[in-house]
């Protein structure tokens, strides 16, 4: 069952530029679409999230873009910070919070 | 800030012994869920729970495993007889709704080492 898919176990970015998260996904029927960011020995931690009907969304220094006819989401860091160094993981959830995640990108953003 | 708290931090068990997994969710949260995410694979649905009972539940959610709310508090999840590939680090949530924001608010987790 790959309905989310997030094809890049890692990224390594410089402080200050811009790192691009993707995601793709094989189910049509999702309603939203979010971004957790999990440290280790801890819990996912919501980032930000969209809606199915939007394609943007922005938040500080995270914005989502969704792409429906490509099936593709991204999550944009600018500008990254060392503390963002994380698991970044894309999940869709449909009418209940029963959430499907992608397998994790490893962000290491270099100082 | 709230947050969901979980007991034990690591459990070790034999194989076939029960395990009881505790959370406490946020306390205005009226939906639970647990997850879980084998090591090195993704985070994966077991079962949400709203108003006393199962709403939902996952394929992996067989009779081994139950859920409950024995007080005003606590969300427990039982492994009644556990398997080797029962180890894994599961996470329990809670959530005000449970519809339309996906925005769950995860406990740090309870490793499960099975031998």
């Amino acid at each position: 069952d790959q309905q989310v898919k997030q094809n890049s176990p890692s990224l390594s970015v410089q402080e200050g530029r811009i790192s691009i998260l993707n995601c793709d996904y094989t189910n049509s029927m999702f309603d939203y679409f979010l971004w957790y960011k999990k440290y280790p020995a801890e819990g996912p931690t919501f980032l930000i999230s969209i809606s199915s009907i939007k394609d943007k969304n922005e938040d500080g220094r995270f914005t989502v873009f969704l792409n429906k006819s490509a099936k593709h989401l991204s999550l944009h860091i600018v500008p990254s910070q060392p503390g963002d160094s994380a698991v970044y993981f894309c999940a869709a959830g449909g009418a209940t919070n029963k959430l499907i995640f992608g397998t994790g990108t490893l962000l290491a953003v270099q100082p | 800030e709230p947050e969901v708290t979980q007991t034990p931090s690591h459990q070790v068990t034999q194989m076939g012994q029960e395990v009881i997994l505790r959370c406490v969710p946020i306390s205005n949260h009226l939906y639970f869920y647990w997850y879980r995410q084998i090591l090195g694979q993704k985070v994966e649905f077991l079962v949400s729970f709203y108003n006393n009972e199962i709403s939902e539940k996952s394929e992996i959610f067989d009779d081994q495993f139950s859920v409950e709310r024995p007080d005003g508090s606590n969300f427990t999840l039982k492994i009644r007889s556990t398997k080797l590939e029962d180890s894994a680090m599961y996470f329990c949530a809670s959530s005000a709704m449970d519809r339309g924001t996906g925005e769950l608010f995860f406990g740090e987790g309870s490793r499960l080492t099975v031998l």
